[in-house]
């Protein structure tokens, strides 16, 4: 099973370049998320997405950009790479997170390791 | 605001048993998530609790008390593979608007 696949696993950036950072789904989940995390900070949220086309805002998403044109993939865009961009990145994917039910647990991707220098 | 306090680190021996604490301050709580992430790896999920209560799965149980906002993951018979981090997350909010807010995680280190 592949799960949540994300790509690339590394990547070093100049200050200024653009990337885009690509994660796909195979589970036919509906919700769609991007993190970033930090040393001591933990796992904060970028964007999220409830479904094709519908795209949110989390706690950090400033730099960020993202689109969900279909259900299984949901790229996170960085427009102009900044040396607080340097982290390492989760996408994640979770059926719709309904009140009392364990089923729509968080999956997450293996990450990927993002250095702007 | 919204908050979770975890401790830190915490050591324990192979063989033993560790409980880690999880306390938080939310609105619209709707169930608490612990999560295992080994050094370099993603998050993945080990339990749910959303009743007061224990939940046991093995090796593992987590309690939980709505009216102390309180929770515990409790690791028994601890292996060297155990040493990870354990994160806390409480879900909140409603209808779309639904989401888990994270704890910063607690770093067990087994030792032999």
């Amino acid at each position: 099973n592949a799960g949540v696949t994300q790509t690339p696993k590394f990547r070093i950036l100049k200050i200024g370049q653009s990337m885009t950072l690509q994660c796909t789904q195979d589970m036919n989940h509906n919700y769609m998320y991007w993190y970033r995390q930090d040393p001591g900070m933990g796992l904060k949220l970028i964007y999220y997405s409830v479904g094709a086309g519908i795209t949110d805002k989390g706690e950090v998403p400033n730099g960020y950009n993202v689109s969900r044109s279909t259900t299984e993939d949901f790229p996170l865009r960085l427009e102009l790479a900044a040396p607080s961009q340097t982290s390492v990145y989760f996408c994640a994917s979770s059926f719709r997170l309904e009140k009392g039910t364990a089923g729509n647990t968080i999956y997450f991707g293996e990450g990927s390791w993002l250095t702007v220098v | 605001g919204q908050n979770i306090d975890q401790p830190t680190e915490m050591t324990a021996t192979e063989g033993a048993i560790v409980q880690i604490n999880c306390t938080y301050q939310t609105s619209g709580f709707n169930g608490l998530f612990w999560y295992q992430q080994h050094a370099g790896e993603a998050p993945t999920f080990l339990s749910y609790n959303v009743l007061d209560g224990l939940e046991e799965k093995g090796r593992f149980s987590s309690f939980l008390s709505r009216s102390k906002g309180y929770s515990y993951l409790l690791l028994k018979e601890l292996q060297m593979k155990d040493s990870a981090s354990y994160l806390c997350a409480v879900r909140v909010g409603a209808g779309n608007n639904r989401k888990l807010i994270w704890g910063l995680g607690t770093s067990l280190a087994v030792n032999p």
